[in-house]
């Protein structure tokens, strides 16, 4: 079965400093891999994902992941944080052995950005 | 244009009743879907329809009834509404059912059970 590890339920980083956001992943296939962003009061919003090829993908709004088999993770990284970037992250992984467009999400970690 | 819209947004009710939630999609997409998020921001599937057809069917109380009169509409009707149903319901749809397509999500719809 397939599963996503979300290290550190809630991280706390300076206006400016760099932004680490840590997911490991567990799958018996290879996943496909992606971030969603949920700013307050709204729904979800792709970042970034990962299915084949090129191993660091870019995202939007400056982020940017690295998909590390040999690490099982999916780490999301900002060299610069802004105020507007204070969300809630969720790492995701599909491609079950049925692939179908399931998605399990991890369990989420809430960004603060500090002025 | 809202890509995919909810309604309500919010739903506050009585144990027992009935409710349904509604949404929509036009973005031409195939497959919809229906998700959960606890009051600790978890989220988890719990159907998914492409085309109309039921395709993914978690673990979920049989209270709960999805009905897709159209690949652009995917509700979902809950019936004897209990304490624990209280959650933020999260629909969504991709271009079709198969993993690695971005899902394109609704605002969400507060549901709040007394």
């Amino acid at each position: 079965a397939q599963s996503v590890t979300q290290l550190g339920s809630h991280v706390s980083v300076s206006e400016g400093a760099l932004v680490l956001l840590r997911c490991n992943y567990s799958s018996s296939v290879p996943p496909y891999l992606f971030w969603y962003v949920q700013y307050p009061n709204q729904g979800l919003q792709l970042l970034l994902k990962y299915t084949t090829g090129a191993t660091l993908v870019k995202g939007i709004n400056g982020f940017e992941a690295e998909f590390k088999k040999s690490e099982t993770s999916f780490h999301l990284t900002k060299p610069s944080a802004h105020m507007s970037d204070a969300a809630e992250y969720f790492c995701a992984v599909s491609r079950l052995p049925s692939n179908t467009g399931k998605l399990i999400f991890g369990q989420g970690t809430t960004l603060q950005v500090k002025p | 244009d809202t890509a995919v819209s909810q309604t309500p947004k919010y739903l506050v009710t009585q144990m027992g009743n009935d409710k349904s939630i509604k949404c929509e999609q036009n973005l031409g997409h195939d497959t919809m879907y229906w998700y959960k998020q606890d009051s600790k921001k978890f989220l988890k599937i719990m159907f998914s329809y492409n085309n109309k057809e039921l395709i993914i069917n978690e673990t979920v109380p049989n209270r709960f009834s999805p009905k897709s009169p159209d690949k652009a509409h995917l509700n979902l009707h809950i019936n004897s509404l209990e304490l624990g149903d209280s959650a933020v319901y999260f629909c969504a749809s991709s271009q079709d059912g198969l993993a690695g397509l971005e899902q394109f999500f609704g605002p969400g719809t507060r549901l709040t059970v007394l």
